[in-house]
C-alpha cells in the first residue's frame, strides 16, 4: 500500500513554462485535494475533487487546472508558470468524514517547485 | 481574512513537560477540527480530531480541547518528547465543506 504518491519531488521551471504535477493514491479514496504551502500561510487549498469526473475550486485556484478521470489519479497542471507559484505542493486524499465533509486526509510527500 | 489562526509561530518546551498549542477560529459553522503534524521534507500526517459535539478527545499523550463559546481549541502533549518536534497545523471544516488550515506552530522539544 503506497498511500499517496507525488512526482516529481523537485522541479525548476522558467516563467511561462507549463507542467503537470502528478498525484496518485491506492486507498480508493473518494476525495482528493491539492494544497500549496507557503511560509506563514499554512496550507491553502487549490482545487479538490469529491469523485471521478467532479472537481471544484479551492481558495487559490488561479493559474492551475485539474481533472479527475479515475479514482486513483488527480494531476495538477500549471498553465503558464509564474514566480508567485514557487511553493511546496501537497496532494491529499480521504474518505468523506463526519457530516460528509473532508475527513482525515492522507498527504503525499510534496513537490517543491521553483519558478525563475 | 484567516478563518483559522495559530497566533504562536513557535513554541519551545523541555522534554517531559506539557506542550500546549493553541488555535482560534472565526467561522461559527465549523463543526469538525483536526490537528496535523509535519516533519521537514514530509507531508503532514493526521494526529487527532474532535467534532463540535464534544469538548475533549484523547489519544495517548495527545488531548484536544474545544471551547465553542470562545471559538478556541488547544492541543496538549504530555509528556513532550524530542520526537514531537515538528510543525503542528490546526484545521477546521464546516458541514460538507473543505478543510481550512492555520499557518502552523513550530514546536521544539529540548532534551
Amino acid at each position: 500500500n503506497a498511500g499517496v504518491t507525488q512526482t516529481p519531488k523537485f522541479q525548476v521551471l522558467k516563467t511561462g513554462q507549463s507542467m503537470t504535477l502528478q498525484c496518485a493514491q491506492d486507498m480508493n479514496h473518494e476525495y482528493m485535494s491539492w494544497y500549496r504551502q507557503d511560509p506563514g500561510m499554512g496550507l491553502r487549498l487549490i482545487h479538490y475533487s469529491v469523485g471521478a469526473g467532479i472537481t471544484d475550486q479551492g481558495e487559490v485556484p488561479n493559474g492551475y487546472n485539474v481533472s479527475r478521470s479515475t479514482t486513483e489519479d488527480f494531476p495538477l497542471r500549471l498553465l503558464s508558470a509564474a514566480p508567485s507559484q514557487t511553493s511546496v505542493y501537497f496532494c491529499a486524499s480521504s474518505y468523506p468524514g463526519l457530516a460528509g465533509g473532508m475527513g482525515e486526509q492522507f498527504f503525499g510527500p510534496g513537490t517543491r517547485l521553483t519558478v525563475l | 481574512d484567516q478563518q483559522v489562526k495559530q497566533n504562536s509561530p513557535s513554541l519551545s518546551v523541555q522534554e517531559g513537560r506539557i506542550s500546549i498549542l493553541n488555535c482560534d477560529y472565526t467561522n461559527s459553522m465549523f463543526d469538525y477540527f483536526l490537528w496535523y503534524k509535519k516533519y521537514p521534507a514530509e507531508g503532514p500526517t493526521f494526529l487527532i480530531s474532535i467534532s463540535s459535539i464534544k469538548d475533549k478527545n484523547e489519544d495517548g499523550r495527545f488531548t484536544v480541547f474545544l471551547n465553542k463559546s470562545a471559538k478556541h481549541l488547544s492541543l496538549h502533549i504530555v509528556p513532550s518528547q524530542p520526537g514531537d518536534s515538528a510543525v503542528y497545523f490546526c484545521a477546521a471544516s464546516a458541514w460538507g465543506n473543505k478543510l481550512v488550515f492555520g499557518a502552523g506552530t513550530i514546536l521544539r522539544v529540548k532534551s
